[in-house]
């Protein structure tokens, strides 16, 4: 089955740039989409297709895709933006097509 | 605006079965799929499966298979999961989501989730 690997914990400082990674085989060949999700709330999309934005979600967010690797970057973080990051894909490369989470990252703001 | 309503917290004793509602609003409920992702505590989020209401058949991660069972009535916007022969390790919170889809060559594909129901905590204790 399908594995996306992200790194378990980020910290950055406010107004710096926090970028999380995302790895999987050939990842660049799928579309990948990455959520927020707050203590106590659900997740809420800020990246799809590898690189829009949905309405509301500020221009501080922004995604890449390459290769094994696609990045969440959030630019001028904010202590709003702690929480935890999942990347997800559609995964149809085995007998078992399905979605496919990785397995979070936790944004600190120092 | 698109709400995803989720039915209540449920507890149950291990060995018996969870219906969970999810009752969507402000969109077209034919148009997209729905897919449930649960979250263990202090875990991350897993995919369970997903339903195109207007064809009727549902898709299931292979974890879940012959566990899971996913409805939709169009007829009142609402979708089910039900999840049997429970057990300590099922506790965990559920979502709903919207999901985009797409279909090509006879086989369909999920997209990104961009609603999210509030979630429903199911508790599974002897």
């Amino acid at each position: 089955s399908y594995v996306l690997t992200q790194p378990p914990s980020v910290s950055v400082a406010p107004g710096q740039t926090a970028r999380i990674t995302c790895g999987g085989n050939n990842i660049g060949s799928k579309s990948v989409h990455w959520y927020q999700q707050k203590p106590g709330q659900a997740p809420v999309l800020v990246v799809y297709d590898d690189s829009d934005r949905p309405s509301g979600i500020p221009e501080r967010f922004s995604g890449s895709n390459s290769g094994n690797t696609a990045t969440l970057t959030i630019s001028r973080v904010e202590a709003g933006d702690e929480a935890d990051y999942y990347c997800q894909v559609w995964d149809s490369s085995s007998d078992h097509p399905n979605v496919v989470f990785g397995g979070g990252t936790k944004l600190t703001v120092l | 605006q698109v709400q995803l309503v989720q039915s209540g917290a449920e507890v149950k004793k291990p060995g018996s079965s969870v219906k969970v509602s999810c009752k969507a609003s402000g969109g077209t409920f034919s148009s997209y799929a729905i897919s449930w992702v649960r979250q263990a505590p202090g875990q991350g989020l897993e995919w369970m499966g997903g339903i195109i209401p207007i064809f009727g058949t549902a898709n299931y991660a292979q974890k879940f298979q012959g566990r899971v069972t996913i409805t939709a009535d169009e007829s009142t916007s609402t979708a089910y999961m039900e999840l049997s022969s429970l057990r300590s390790e099922d506790t965990a919170v559920y979502y709903c989501a919207r999901v985009g889809y797409g279909c090509s060559g006879g086989s369909c594909y999920f997209d990104y989730f961009d609603y999210w129901g509030q979630g429903t905590l199911v508790t599974v204790s002897s």
